[in-house]
């Protein structure tokens, strides 16, 4: 059964400072990754997603996720938080044979200014 | 612009009654799907379906219906056997095949549904 885990219900972090938020995965073959952003009484916003190729991938609003196989994580990272990054991260995973898409908990950024 | 309109937005029940809420893609996405949002617990997959007349249970189905008679449209009914209904409940879609390119899971603004 795949699976996804993120390790922090919340991150805090200053605003300026790099960000990291963490995933790690549990799937059969090869999967697709892809990490969303929700806020307050929204759906989910795509940010960016992994498929094949270069490990590291640049999506939205300058975040980027580094793509480990051997670690099977999917992180998704920021060189500089702003304040408005506040929000309900969710990583999520679709194996290769396309069945269905299993999210994380979710983990809640804080950016504090 | 394409997209997925779910109706209605908030929508308030009394115990025993049974409720549908609607969920619309014209983004000619083959697979659709019913998430519940509760604090905490992040989205729980209730159903899916990846082609008309054709759906599967997802990990919590009991108390939930689907129908899928339209390639557009994936109701959700919400019966008095659902123990605790209130929540959030997500409609997506993404088109068969690979997500490559603009093929993402792309998601409703969401229907919240509160239990009097």
């Amino acid at each position: 059964a795949q699976s996804v885990a993120q390790p922090e219900d919340q991150v805090n972090v200053a605003e300026g400072n790099p960000l990291t938020v963490k995933c790690t995965y549990s799937v059969s073959g090869n999967p697709y990754l892809f990490w969303y952003v929700q806020y307050p009484n929204r759906g989910l916003q795509f940010l960016l997603k992994y498929i094949t190729g270069d490990n590291l991938v640049k999506g939205s609003y300058g975040f980027e996720a580094e793509f480990n196989k051997s670690q099977t994580s999917f992180h998704l990272k920021k060189p500089s938080a702003l304040v408005s990054d506040s929000a309900l991260y969710f990583c999520a995973v679709l194996p290769g044979g396309y069945q269905k898409v299993t999210f994380g908990t979710g983990t809640k950024l804080q950016v504090i200014p | 612009d394409g997209g997925i309109t779910q109706s209605p937005k908030y929508l308030f029940r009394k115990e025993g009654q049974n409720v549908t809420l609607s969920c619309e893609q014209n983004l000619n996405h083959d697979a659709m799907y019913w998430y519940r949002q509760d604090p905490g617990q992040g989205l729980r997959l209730i159903y899916y379906s990846q082609i008309v007349n054709d759906f599967q249970k997802g990990d919590i189905a009991e108390g939930y219906s689907v129908s899928r008679e339209k390639k557009e449209s994936f109701p959700l009914t919400v019966t008095s056997a659902q123990k605790n209904p209130t929540a959030f409940y997500l409609c997506a879609s993404i088109r068969r095949g690979p997500p490559s390119g603009a093929n993402v899971l792309t998601f409703g603004a969401g229907s919240r549904l509160t239990v009097l």
